[in-house]
């Protein structure tokens, strides 16, 4: 069971360029997650989804968006990169939100010159 | 404010040297708590999920404990493999709340 797969492993990006970090999971988990991680500041949740077609803010939701148009998928968009947006991204799935526990994926990092 | 407290930030070892990890809690209507292992560069891996003050559970050398306040990972016996950063989370509704994560090291 590949469990969550995100895509890509890692990307060097130019500021005011535009990416798309992809997320899947094969669990059939109706919640989903992005999850930002710096040093020194933990996990940070960005955004989530308690079910396809949903969408809710994070902790540090500005300058990205998602999209849920089915169960399996969680795209996490940067409309235009700045610097500050240089992390590990990390996308995790539940079967339900709130006490259900989150599954994570490898991961994406990301620069941002 | 809700928020989650996790020490030492470090914690070294010499192998078969048991401890603790803490994790300290401010939360209202905790639903679990969560314990997750995480290497460099990979995602974290879960390991266990406590619900009510009292629970204990075990996997290989560690155990994982729950107050009302707080949780404990104790480590038995530690071996070099064991190495790894250590992250507690508590969930309350529909949040979760993780610590910045104790990083162990575990020298043979």
């Amino acid at each position: 069971t590949a469990g969550i797969t995100q895509a890509p492993t890692s990307q060097i990006l130019a500021a005011g360029r535009s990416m798309t970090l992809r997320c899947t999971q094969d669990m059939r988990h109706n919640a989903m997650y992005w999850y930002r991680q710096d040093l020194g500041l933990g996990l940070r949740l960005i955004h989530y989804s308690n079910t396809a077609g949903t969408t809710g803010k994070g902790e540090v939701p500005d300058g990205y968006s998602v999209s849920r148009a089915n169960t399996d998928d969680f795209p996490l968009t940067l409309a235009s990169a700045v610097p500050s947006q240089t992390s590990v991204y990390f996308c995790a799935s539940s079967g339900d939100g709130g006490s259900d526990t989150q599954y994570f994926g490898p991961g994406t990092r990301l620069t941002v010159l | 404010e809700d928020q989650v407290t996790q020490s030492p930030e470090a914690l070294r070892l010499q192998e078969g040297e048991s401890s603790s990890l803490n994790c300290s809690y401010t939360v209202s209507g905790l639903r679990g708590l969560f314990w997750y292992r995480q290497d460099p560069g990979k995602g974290p891996e879960f390991l266990f999920t406590l619900y009510s003050a009292g629970e204990e559970k075990e996997k290989e050398r560690l155990k994982a404990t729950l107050t009302k306040k707080e949780s404990f990972l104790h480590i038995t016996a530690p071996k070099p493999e064991d190495s790894a950063t250590y992250l507690c989370a508590v969930s309350n509704f529909n949040k979760f709340y993780f610590g910045s994560g104790t990083k162990l090291n575990v020298k043979p």
